[in-house]
């Protein structure tokens, strides 16, 4: 069982808009604001598309965005495109010796 | 650019170590954190250790007392090494970047393409 709890599946139609959430505690997501998201193609390495709750790498669309109320971050991907077809991966800092959390994965199917 | 690539065994005896070398190129290794995780097939991340370039390292709690990780400064490469592996241990490894404001990567920005390692005789 992963420490932080993802939906195992959502899906979405193409130009829809879906969130994606991460539900912690108050020892990780909701006492920090370092939540990360990836997202991985299969056979492919995770790659990041949120960091700090809400910030963009270079690169990465505006039609991901990201965001956190009290214990649970959600990743929200408007404008759905068939390449956004992924799993899709939270992570967040945490105030215990493991110091990092990863969610189990959330697997994201564009009808 | 800088790119990042994992090299290493694809099978290792159980009992044994596992040993793993992250090539860094485009860049220093001389800063940022840098990271090695892994993943079971089918499943999800796990962070095993990050080292800062001062050689100050972090190791997962679980993977403690099996876990070591140094730099090579001189070949700009990372390296890992896993002993006493079990099949538990068997899953395709990563290395990768660390972005940092707390002292801790809290972001993984650069990954390498992984490399799977099996643990079986």
């Amino acid at each position: 069982q992963s420490a932080l709890t993802q939906p195992a599946s959502v899906s979405g139609s193409p130009g829809q808009s879906i969130t994606i959430s991460c539900t912690g505690t108050s020892s990780d997501v909701g006492g920090y604001n370092y939540v990360s998201w990836y997202q991985q193609h299969p056979g492919k390495a995770p790659k990041l598309m949120i960091y700090e709750v809400s910030n963009r790498p270079s690169g990465i669309s505006n039609r991901f965005s990201g965001s956190k109320s009290g214990n649970t971050a959600s990743l929200t991907i408007s404008g759905l495109q068939a390449e956004d077809e992924a799993d899709y991966y939270c992570s967040s800092y945490t105030s215990s010796s493991t110091y990092m959390l990863f969610g189990g994965g959330t697997k994201l199917t564009v009808l | 650019q800088v790119q990042l690539q994992e090299s290493g065994p694809g099978l290792v005896k159980p009992s044994e170590t596992l040993s793993l070398t992250c090539t860094v190129s485009g860049g220093s290794i001389r800063s940022n954190y840098w990271t090695w995780l892994r993943q079971p097939l089918g499943k999800g991340l796990e962070w095993i250790a990050y080292i800062y370039y001062s050689r100050s390292t972090n190791y997962n709690p679980s993977l403690k007392s099996r876990v070591s990780t140094s730099i090579d400064t001189s070949k700009n490469h990372l390296s890992l090494k896993l002993t006493y592996v079990t099949a538990a241990d068997t899953a395709v490894y990563y290395c990768a970047r660390g972005r940092s404001t707390i002292g801790a990567p809290d972001a993984f920005d650069i990954w390498g393409q992984g490399t799977m390692v099996t643990v079986s005789s």
